[in-house]
């Protein structure tokens, strides 16, 4: 079957830097997408990692490593409004659905 | 704001009941994508559609169907409602088809069954 395993939760105090992995078993797996979600609001898009290796946008920076099915989300200069549950999610499939993960609840202290 | 419209924003009906839940996508969005969140859940793949055309099906119960229209906006039905059917579910779209990349997701349409 298709699945994501990611922490359910994390915490960091404002100002560090915290990473969230992702270990996916997938078939079909096309790449790894990374989602925010503020408190069952709209999910929002951070970033895509169709290869291996790190995208860096901003503060929050992915990578992904395709031959150990692995990914993590970094997250640096950590700020209150990070908090926030965060999801990874793989593209598979010809018309690339995402399957996500069940999400890591990030809480961070001033 | 993403530029996707869902309503209603909330729903309360009674188990055995049928409801719809309506999607517009952003302006030039031609895929169209449902989902089903239950509490402190991941998202679930409902269906994809496709300018029109069902493109992929998750774990969409045979209680629920959807489709889209010619103007793109989508509908979600789900009859013979549970109670586990209590959920958010979110809409999203993308410009095309089959490229795994960033989806805009509505504000979603949350639904209680009593």
């Amino acid at each position: 079957g298709q699945s994501l395993e990611q922490p359910s939760e994390v915490t960091a105090v404002e100002g560090a830097i915290v990473q969230i992995n992702c270990t996916y078993q997938t078939s079909g797996f096309y790449g790894l997408s990374w989602y925010q979600q503020h408190d069952g609001g709209a999910p929002t898009f951070l970033s895509y990692n169709a290869l291996d290796g790190l995208e860096e946008t901003g503060r929050f920076s992915s990578f992904l490593s395709r031959s150990d099915s692995y990914g993590y989300l970094l997250l640096q200069e950590l700020q209150m409004k990070d908090s926030a549950s965060y999801f990874c999610a793989a593209a598979r499939g010809s018309a690339r659905q995402l399957t996500f993960g069940s999400g890591t609840q990030l809480t961070v202290l001033p | 704001d993403s530029g996707v419209t869902q309503t209603p924003k909330h729903l309360i009906t009674a188990t055995g009941q049928r409801v719809t839940l309506r999607c517009s996508p952003r302006s030039g969005d031609l895929s169209v994508y449902w989902y089903q969140q239950s509490l402190d859940q991941g998202l679930q793949f409902l269906i994809q559609y496709y300018n029109g055309e069902e493109r992929a099906k998750g774990n969409i119960l045979e209680r629920f169907s959807a489709q889209q229209f010619p103007d793109l906006h989508s509908e979600l039905n789900l009859s013979s409602l549970e109670l586990g059917d209590s959920a958010l579910y979110f809409c999203a779209s993308s410009p095309q088809a089959g490229t795994g990349r960033e989806l805009f997701f509505g504000e979603g349409s949350r639904l209680t069954v009593l």
